[in-house]
């Protein structure tokens, strides 16, 4: 069991330039969440998604788009890079359906991106 | 909206001393509270979940307690080692709702 992992691990982009994030998870989860981690701001909502197929958006998703053709995976896009968005990206996963799993949320490693 | 508050900030002990970290938050309708660990230029690992029916669980070392009513958790760590040093966040669901809200964290220091 792998649980979650994100593809990469670091990134170095140049203001424009677009790229895709990887998340992958070995659980089964039904549910998957893309947040970014910044100094003194926490942890914050991007998108998250409750099924394959379906996409929402959280609380800061501007610059960002997601897909999830398949359930076990959870795609973050950037079409054109900005430094704004350099930051610490985690994707996480969870279940509501899963017996005693009570939607615990379970984090990938996360991907460090800088825009230069 | 539901709010979520982790104090201390940043809290530097001794090895070996017992601590509590705090955790409130504003609704009192919640589904779940879960506890994480996360160590620099690393992921959140869950250490506790509590769901809203439970008063507390334990792992351990350690011990995480929910009063809903009062809106507060707190995460106990037992005679702490400098391998404890990492910062803990708490997230609430709130009952409804798939998204959980996070605290922004305390930074723990263990030092020998």
């Amino acid at each position: 069991n792998a649980g979650v992992t994100q593809t990469p691990k670091f990134r170095v982009l140049k203001t424009g330039q677009s790229m895709t994030l990887l998340c992958a998870q070995d659980m089964n989860h039904e549910y998957m969440y893309w947040y970014r981690q910044d100094p003194g701001m926490g942890l914050r909502l991007i998108h998250y998604s409750v099924g394959e197929g379906t996409t929402a958006k959280g609380e800061v998703p501007d610059g960002y788009n997601v897909s999830r053709l398949k359930k076990q995976n959870f795609l973050l896009g950037l079409e054109s890079a900005a430094p704004s968005q350099t930051s610490v990206y985690f994707c996480a996963s969870s279940s509501l359906l899963l017996a005693t799993s009570y939607n615990e949320q379970f984090f990938g490693p996360g991907t460090r991106l800088t825009v230069l | 909206k539901q709010e979520v508050t982790q104090i201390p900030a940043a809290l530097s002990v001794p090895e070996g001393e017992n601590l509590v970290l705090n955790c409130s938050f504003t609704d009192s309708a919640i589904y779940n509270l879960q506890w994480f660990r996360q160590d620099p230029g690393k992921g959140l690992t869950s250490l506790l979940l509590i769901q809203s029916s439970q008063r507390e669980q334990t792992s351990g070392r350690l011990n995480a307690s929910l009063d809903k009513s009062s809106g507060r958790s707190t995460l106990y760590i037992a005679a702490s080692q400098p391998g404890d040093s990492a910062t803990y966040l708490c997230a609430v669901q709130p009952g409804g709702s798939y998204i959980p809200t996070f605290g922004r964290g305390t930074s723990l220091i263990v030092h020998p």
